[in-house]
């Protein structure tokens, strides 16, 4: 059982727009700890997609957007294509001093 | 080019003791603190422990605790995960990853290490 909670799964047509939610607590994201989001494609490593709730680092494209809101945030792609088929996890911190992420969710395009 | 490599993964009985090691290249180790982050076959991702830039500070997830142990070798450039008293639950892809710095999250990972606790 994640600490912070995520859909299994999500799905959508290439061009279409889809989000992924992250549903933490009191104690990470409502705390005010940050939220990131990591991509991993099949075989992979993760990868950082967006980090500080919003930002992308150098080279994600502008589809990727994350927003942030009380004890909750979500990850939106917009424009999907066939290669943003991965796994994504969001992450934060815990007032345990703990790292803390959510189950994943796997998005298929369709 | 920024990098981290781990090694040390293998197959170990439960009970027994494995040490992984994360090397990184590129950027220099101790300007950053850093992560281990285990992923179980077809699972989610899982934070196990940090260590901070100049190892003073350390702290594990409550499911390794008392039995894992992270520690950094500045003059190697390298950081590594003691793990004893393995469990078959321990069983996972070890990946070691460095610290943001400034926002608290892992901006580079490595390959990660195949650790299989079985009897």
């Amino acid at each position: 059982q994640s600490v912070l909670t995520q859909p299994p799964s999500v799905s959508g047509a290439p061009g279409q727009r889809v989000t992924i939610s992250c549903a933490g607590s009191s104690s990470n994201i409502g705390a005010g700890y940050d939220v990131h989001w990591y991509q991993q494609l099949p075989g992979t490593s993760p990868k950082l997609l967006i980090y500080g709730n919003s930002n992308r680092p150098s080279g994600v494209p502008d589809r990727f957007s994350g927003s942030k809101s009380g004890t909750a945030a979500s990850l939106a792609i917009t424009g999907l294509l066939g290669e943003d088929e991965a796994d994504y996890y969001c992450q934060s911190y815990d007032s345990s001093l703990s790292g803390v992420f959510g189950g994943g969710t796997k998005l298929t395009v369709l | 080019q920024v990098q981290l490599a781990e090694s040390g993964g293998g197959v170990v009985q439960p009970g027994r003791s494995l040490r992984l090691s994360c090397e990184g290249s590129g950027f220099t180790l101790s300007s950053h603190a850093m992560h281990w982050v285990r992923q179980a076959p077809g699972k989610g991702l899982e934070w196990v422990a940090v260590i901070s830039n100049d190892g003073t500070d350390n702290y594990n997830s409550e499911v390794v605790k008392g039995r894992f142990t992270i520690s950094r070798d500045t003059s190697k450039n390298m950081v590594h995960l003691q793990m004893d008293s393995l469990r078959a639950e321990d069983t996972a892809v070890y990946y070691c990853a460095r610290d943001h710095g400034y926002f608290d999250c892992f901006d580079v990972w490595g390959q990660g290490t195949m650790v299989t606790v079985f009897s």
